[in-house]
C-alpha cells in the first residue's frame, strides 16, 4: 500500500536534547512538508522540500532542522534551541508543489513531549 | 494576506441531522480549496478538493462542498451525520503557483445520539 509513515508515534525528550522524527513516503512524490499542530492553532508549516537536496523554511523554522537526501525520506530534527517543542508533528507530501498536483497527503503524526 | 477562517470552533449535532461547516478564505489568486478530517491522535485525511469547474464537489464519506467565489466560501455539508463523523475538520487553501497551503484552525464536531 502506498502512503506516508511517521515514526515513532510517541516521543519523549528531556530538555536540552535533540530528537529526530522520521517521515517516509512511497508515493513517489517530489514535495514533502513538516507541520506542527497545537490545540486551537491549526497547522503551521515548519519546513518544506520540493526536490532532493533542497528545502525551504516555513513560518516557524527556528529550532528545527531537516534534510532531504532521498526522495522518499524527510526527517525533522527538533533541536535544543526549540524552546517549546511539545506538540503534534505531521508530515505530508504532494506530487508537486504547484498546479493541480499540490494536493497534500498526511502521515499519522508523531506526538513529542518534553519532560 | 492569505488566510482561512473557520468561524465555528465547535459544533454539536444529533445523529441523522444535517451538517454544514463554514469556511471562508482570503487568497490573492485562483484558489484551490480542500477539506480534511482528523480523528483524535491521527493524521489528516483528505475529504474533497476543488480546483475548477463544477462548484459543487463530492467527496468521500458522503460529504460535499460548494465553492462560492462571490462569498469567498467553501462550506462543507453532509445530509445525515453518523456518529463516526465526530472529528476535527480543517479547511485549507492553496494555489497553482505552489505557494504554501493555509489551514484554518479547525472545527470540532460532536455527534450526539
Amino acid at each position: 500500500d502506498g502512503g506516508i509513515t511517521q515514526s515513532p508515534k510517541y516521543l519523549f525528550r528531556k530538555e536540552g536534547q535533540n530528537v529526530t522524527l522520521s517521515c517516509e513516503q512511497n508515493l513517489n512524490h517530489d514535495a514533502m512538508y513538516w507541520y506542527r499542530q497545537d490545540p486551537g492553532q491549526g497547522l503551521r508549516l515548519i519546513y518544506y522540500s520540493q526536490i532532493v537536496n533542497d528545502f525551504q523554511k516555513g513560518d516557524i523554522a527556528e529550532g528545527y532542522s531537516v534534510s532531504r537526501e532521498k526522495k522518499e525520506s524527510f526527517p525533522l530534527t527538533v533541536t535544543s534551541a526549540q524552546k517549546n517543542p511539545t506538540a503534534f508533528y505531521l508530515c505530508a507530501s504532494s506530487r508537486r508543489r504547484g498546479g493541480q498536483d499540490n494536493t497534500q497527503y498526511f502521515g499519522p503524526g508523531t506526538r513529542l513531549t518534553v519532560l | 494576506a492569505q488566510s482561512v477562517t473557520q468561524p465555528d470552533i465547535h459544533i454539536t449535532v444529533s445523529e441523522g441531522a444535517s451538517l454544514e461547516l463554514r469556511c471562508n478564505y482570503s487568497y490573492g489568486a485562483t484558489p484551490y480549496l480542500f477539506w480534511y478530517v482528523q480523528s483524535p491522535g491521527q493524521g489528516l485525511q483528505l475529504l474533497l478538493k476543488y480546483f475548477s469547474g463544477d462548484t459543487l464537489v463530492q467527496g468521500i464519506k458522503g460529504f460535499e462542498a460548494e465553492f462560492k467565489r462571490s462569498q469567498s466560501s467553501f462550506n462543507l455539508r453532509k445530509p445525515s451525520v453518523h456518529w463516526s463523523d465526530a472529528a476535527e475538520y480543517f479547511c485549507a487553501v492553496g494555489g497553482y503557483t505552489g505557494n504554501q497551503f493555509y489551514f484554518g484552525t479547525g472545527t470540532s464536531l460532536t455527534v450526539i445520539p
